[in-house]
């Protein structure tokens, strides 16, 4: 089966460092996303992973380890803006398509 | 450039009552994909659509029928509302469906809040 594995909550302070797990289990992955969730709005495309290995854009890194079906999220500097849901969502092949199986996401709040 | 739209933004349903929610994206993509999302759950897929004039269905149709006539419209329509089917109802495109080492992201429309009494 497919799964899909992240925190519901996490609390930061702005400025400081935040990591956000995700641990999966899929059949012929293809490739990991992180969405952000705005309250009320649509979820937008932050990072994809696809190659073992740290991938960087700007404050937002994302992380694949696809022997140990583990991602992580990490966001520095953080701003009250980075409030919001965190998605992880995972690229696998089932009844002949590609598809994305979100996990329920996590949703971080920033402090001053 | 509008990227995904739909309509309309909310709805309130008696049960019993029928309504069709249109999606509509201007990207020229191939895959369209419709989500219900819930709280403390992930998005969940309706159904899903490879290409004018196909559908298929995703892992929870039960319900819910859609329509593909053109390229750049997806219709997901309610025959029957349930009090189950309250929800936000998220569209999606993206230019196909994924192939190793292809980002091919999903964008997603701004969604529908749905309530069903």
């Amino acid at each position: 089966g497919q799964n899909i594995d992240q925190p519901t909550e996490m609390t930061a302070t702005e400025g400081a460092i935040v990591q956000i797990n995700c641990t999966y289990q899929t059949s012929g992955f293809n490739g990991l996303f992180w969405y952000q969730q705005h309250a009320g709005e649509a979820p937008t495309f932050l990072s994809y992973n696809v190659l073992d290995g740290l991938e960087e854009k700007g404050r937002f890194s994302s992380f694949l380890s696809r022997s140990k079906g583990y991602s992580y999220l990490l966001l520095k500097e953080l701003q009250m803006k980075d409030s919001a849901s965190y998605l992880c969502a995972v690229r696998g092949r089932s009844g002949g398509y590609n598809k994305l199986i979100f996990g329920a996401g996590t949703r971080l709040a920033v402090h001053p | 450039n509008a990227g995904v739209t739909q309509t309309p933004k909310f709805r309130v349903l008696k049960t019993g009552q029928s309504m069709t929610l249109l999606c509509a994206q201007d990207m020229n993509h191939e895959y369209m994909y419709w989500y219900r999302q819930d709280p403390g759950m992930g998005l969940r897929l309706i159904h899903y659509s490879v290409g004018e004039g196909t559908t298929a269905k995703g892992e929870v149709p039960d319900g819910y029928n859609v329509s593909r006539l053109k390229k750049q419209n997806f219709l997901l329509g309610l025959e029957s509302a349930a009090p189950s089917q309250t929800s936000v109802y998220f569209c999606a495109s993206s230019r196909s469906a994924g192939t190793s080492g292809i980002t091919d992201t999903q964008y997603f429309g701004p969604g529908t809040r749905l309530t069903v009494l």
